[in-house]
């Protein structure tokens, strides 16, 4: 299946800081990304959609100016935690898929953020 | 908005025993549903996915089915071993959002 690289695997970070996450589709082009949270023992939330090119599709409830989404290229999408809290602190995962509409989603190996 | 159920929350078997988990949703105007395994700390890995036109796929040990209408996929898993240790989500797909159900955590006892 296609391959899609999340980094860092782990970060830990202070409070007040900012943190950058990338996806990478390392063998396919994704115009559309999926950032997703998850919660301790809970099922995976879509916080995003970035589109490269554009601008990210939020969720409602998700504060688009505290989770800047960036897709600069076919192959890189970007999650940027601003001002981060220690509420902040979960597990982020990206998704992407070779075209929309009834293929495969693949995912990054997630990124564990702590805040402290 | 689709809402996705996954029973049992946990479940532990001897190695060997046949795994069944379920998923069920309630919108069934779905493009597709996708399996994944999850192990701890990590990301999702991709099992099966059945097209909402399929009634299931199967890939070695794993068999996945689909009844669109009553809103339900089984997951099987045959000769269970330890190695199926993981957490098992499903997912269900509109034209391009996935809706995830909370998963099933399955140990295998050796």
């Amino acid at each position: 299946g296609a391959v899609v690289s999340q980094h860092p695997s782990w970060v830990i970070c202070k409070s007040g800081t900012s943190v950058k996450i990338e996806c990478r589709s390392l063998d396919f082009q994704a115009t559309t990304m999926f950032w997703y949270r998850q919660f301790p023992k809970q099922s995976l939330m879509l916080m995003a959609t970035s589109n490269e090119g554009s601008k990210a599709t939020y969720e409602q409830g998700v504060e688009k100016d505290k989770f800047l989404i960036n897709h600069a290229s076919l192959t890189l999408s970007t999650l940027t935690v601003t001002s981060a809290h220690p509420e902040d602190s979960s597990f982020y995962i990206c998704s992407a898929r070779v075209q929309l509409r009834n293929t495969e989603a693949f995912f990054g190996q997630g990124t564990r953020l702590t805040v402290v | 908005k689709q809402e996705v159920t996954q029973i049992p929350a946990a479940l532990s078997v001897p190695e060997g025993e046949n795994l069944v988990l379920n998923c069920s949703f309630t919108d069934s105007a779905i493009y597709n549903l996708q399996w994944f395994r999850q192990d701890p700390g990590k990301g999702l890995t991709s099992l099966l996915l059945i097209q909402s036109s399929q009634r299931e796929q199967t890939s070695g040990r794993l068999n996945a089915s689909l009844d669109k209408s009553s809103g339900r996929s089984t997951l099987y898993i045959a000769a269970s071993q330890p190695g199926d240790s993981a957490t098992y989500l499903c997912a269900v797909g509109d034209d391009y959002k996935l809706s995830f159900g909370a998963g099933t955590t399955v140990t295998v006892r050796a």
